[in-house]
């Protein structure tokens, strides 16, 4: 299991309700990104780890959405009173170092659903 | 204006065509450009990186133009395992280095 983890697979929760979204990002990657895709578009970015400090979270669409790396490692993004517009898969990627030429990894995502 | 454009296609192409794909971006102070590839229902993952003198790796070939701030991914011999979507991806440079900023994905088909 060295990949890039994300916890859960899927999500249902009623409309809102407070969601919690984890990364277990590959070992010793430094950077984290975390990007939200709807059907027939391409990941949107929502923000970006290095280390424990968000290095930028202009992705983020309102202060609903939070997320946090408090050791550098694991990740949970954090959305409250959900609405039914942030159904979305949403993506976390990691990437070894803060180099911007190298490869980012993603996990297979977690796909909220909002009712 | 989107930051990163693609035509969204479909392209439909038989096994054995060549076929390319552009993309332009809007900030000129843009650092490094990738090709990522998504499967239905997976996640992406890279394809090539592009950079300014031009890449290749078996049939793919990456170009890169900064003037006109365009890039473009030709498949050459195409496969039926070539089909998924591509998606342009640029870091935006600047306060924003280390971002991935991707467009919407062009749709690739190969037909038998």
């Amino acid at each position: 299991g060295a990949g890039v983890s994300q916890t859960p697979s899927n999500k249902v929760t009623e409309k809102g309700k407070y969601v919690e979204l984890r990364c277990d990002p590959i070992s010793g990657h430094t950077a984290l990104y975390w990007y939200r895709q709807s059907l027939g578009q391409g990941p949107e970015f929502l923000i970006y780890f290095q280390g424990t400090g968000a290095a930028d979270d202009s992705g983020l669409p309102n202060d609903r959405f939070f997320a946090v790396r408090p050791e550098g490692s694991v990740s949970t993004l954090k959305i409250q009173r959900t609405e039914r517009g942030d159904s979305a898969m949403y993506l976390c990627a990691s990437s070894p170092s803060r180099d911007t030429h190298t490869e980012a990894f993603f996990g297979q995502g977690t796909r909220l659903t909002v009712v | 204006r989107k930051e990163v454009e693609q035509d969204p296609g479909p392209f439909n192409v038989p096994e054995g065509a060549t076929v390319a794909f552009n993309c332009t971006y809007s900030n000129s102070a843009s650092q490094s450009f990738f090709w990522y590839r998504q499967d239905c229902r997976k996640e992406p993952k890279l394809l090539m990186s592009v950079y300014s003198s031009g890449n290749e790796d078996g049939r793919f070939t990456a170009q890169l133009n900064r003037a006109s701030q365009y890039i473009s991914l030709l498949i050459r011999d195409s496969k039926l395992s070539d089909s998924a979507t591509y998606l342009c991806v640029v870091t935006p440079g600047g306060g924003s280095q280390g971002n991935l900023i991707f467009g919407k994905g062009t749709k690739l088909s190969v037909k038998p």
